[in-house]
């Protein structure tokens, strides 16, 4: 089973700031890492499939790199409705897995 | 538009059994892969099931294996979740999801919550 560990489990920043997260799988998974945003209360939504591909009508200053293990979700400058829950999820192989998720939260 | 609308979650007494359907509209539902996802309060994301576009092909977690079946009803366009055998640690928000390709979660439903407890 393929283990998807993020990093860091929480963090605070400011409105403007660029944040990373980052997202390792215990294997190879190719580029099949896809990101999710879940805000309280509400389903989660895909942001950025296949690693780099951006969802229609997500803003830009969100992007996804990397390959093979390690993978990466930036926001070049963050924005209020961007304090939420990020989660990894790999779609690589069954079982499927997702990260424990990144808190967000204003500084 | 894509809708996905989950129903039948609720109380359930562990041991017991319940069954969570998902209809789908907006898209050619018997075209699409389609999975359950789950969600225990306050915690992380969790894959439970997925299902080929013509049934022929399922998948489990290891953590419901044997205990849970998921289904599709192609002409109603419906997916199903039959549960049995309910444990505490089943108890979370279910969601039916739309896969979009290799697995990817495109679009998910509102969620339903199930909770068992004595």
């Amino acid at each position: 089973d393929i283990q998807m560990t993020q990093s860091p489990s929480s963090l605070s920043a400011s409105v403007g700031d660029r944040v990373t997260i980052t997202c390792r799988a215990s294997q190879s998974i190719s580029n099949y890492l896809n990101w999710y945003q879940q805000k309280p209360g509400k389903a989660p939504n895909l942001l950025i499939s296949t690693a780099s591909t951006l969802q229609s009508g997500v803003p830009s200053r969100f992007s996804g790199r990397g390959s093979g293990t390690d993978f990466t979700l930036t926001i070049t400058s963050l924005q209020p409705e961007d304090f939420a829950t990020y989660y990894c999820q790999q779609g690589s192989s069954v079982p499927l897995s997702f990260g424990g998720g990144t808190k967000v939260e204003i500084k | 538009e894509v809708q996905l609308v989950e129903s039948g979650g609720g109380l359930v007494q562990p041991g017991g059994s319940l069954r969570l359907s998902c209809a789908a509209s907006g898209f050619t539902f018997n075209t699409y892969w389609m999975h359950w996802v789950r969600q225990a309060p306050g915690k992380g994301l969790v894959w439970v099931s997925r299902i080929k576009s013509d049934g022929s092909s399922t998948s489990y977690a290891d953590s419901v294996k044997g205990r849970f079946t998921i289904s599709r009803d192609n002409a109603r366009n419906t997916l199903y979740l039959q549960m049995s055998s309910l444990r505490a640690e089943d108890t979370a928000v279910y969601y039916c999801t739309r896969d979009g390709g290799w697995n990817t979660y495109e679009y998910w439903g509102q969620g339903t919550l199930v909770t068992v407890s004595s």
